[in-house]
């Protein structure tokens, strides 16, 4: 079955950097495109970014560009997510989520499988 | 980006009742709406896309209506199961937007 197995959060200072991960399988991870969204404590759910099959197409939220930087490696089914000059507003469970689709775009999509999050804390 | 309203923010209801959660969309998306429900410490679980379809394996006492940009969730018979937070999304376009969450409580 799909599985996608996040990785890397932790308690971190603000202004440093942090990478996280998604381990995927049961599926073919290099015909879909995959998104980071986030939960602050608390709140509701925000999209952050996705990256296409390929890893040729990014789009990111307003509140992350040029700070976070998504890539994945379709020889190790994983993907990640490269944060940079975190924020305290940064402090969230970051899922990764998986398109219901193959497809050579990166459409808007609904998520149809999601990890079990993992979390991270920006505090001083 | 469009914006989602969800209404009511919380929702006290009992077993058996018949629920409605409604969902706005700042301007028209079609029917690029999914409803997801999210229990918490869990990951948000898809219930209804394309504003009216049952993901596999969702009991059919959910369903899911509207168009443009006025969006029902609507749990026929409300089970002890279904105490949960639930959030539309829309994905008509980038950046994808989350409603802000019904809580649907006893």
């Amino acid at each position: 079955q799909v599985q996608l197995v996040e990785s890397g959060g932790g308690v971190v200072q603000p202004g440093r950097s942090l990478r996280l991960s998604c381990a995927a399988s049961g599926f073919g991870f290099d015909y879909y495109a995959i998104h980071w969204v986030r939960q602050a404590p608390g709140k509701g759910l925000e999209w952050v970014a996705v990256i296409s099959f390929d890893g040729r197409n990014k789009y990111y939220a307003d509140f992350v560009k040029g700070r976070f930087t998504i890539s994945r490696d379709n020889s190790k089914n994983t993907l990640y997510l490269e944060m940079n000059s975190l924020r305290v507003e940064d402090t969230a469970v970051y899922y990764c989520a998986r398109d219901p689709h193959t497809s050579t775009t990166v459409d808007a999509e609904f998520f149809q499988h999601w990890g079990q999050g993992t979390l991270v804390t920006v505090s001083s | 980006d469009i914006q989602m309203t969800q209404s009511p923010s919380t929702l006290s209801a009992s077993v058996g009742d018949r629920v409605t959660i409604t969902c706005r969309a700042s301007q028209s998306i079609s029917r690029w709406l999914a409803w997801y429900q999210q229990k918490p410490g869990k990951a948000p679980k898809l219930l209804i896309y394309k504003a009216a379809s049952l993901e596999g394996g969702v009991p059919s006492r959910f369903s899911g209506s509207g168009s443009g940009t006025e969006f029902t969730l609507t749990i026929s018979s409300l089970q002890p199961d279904d105490f949960a937070t639930y959030y539309c999304q829309q994905y008509n376009s980038y950046p994808v937007t989350f409603g802000q969450g019904t809580k649907v409580e006893i």
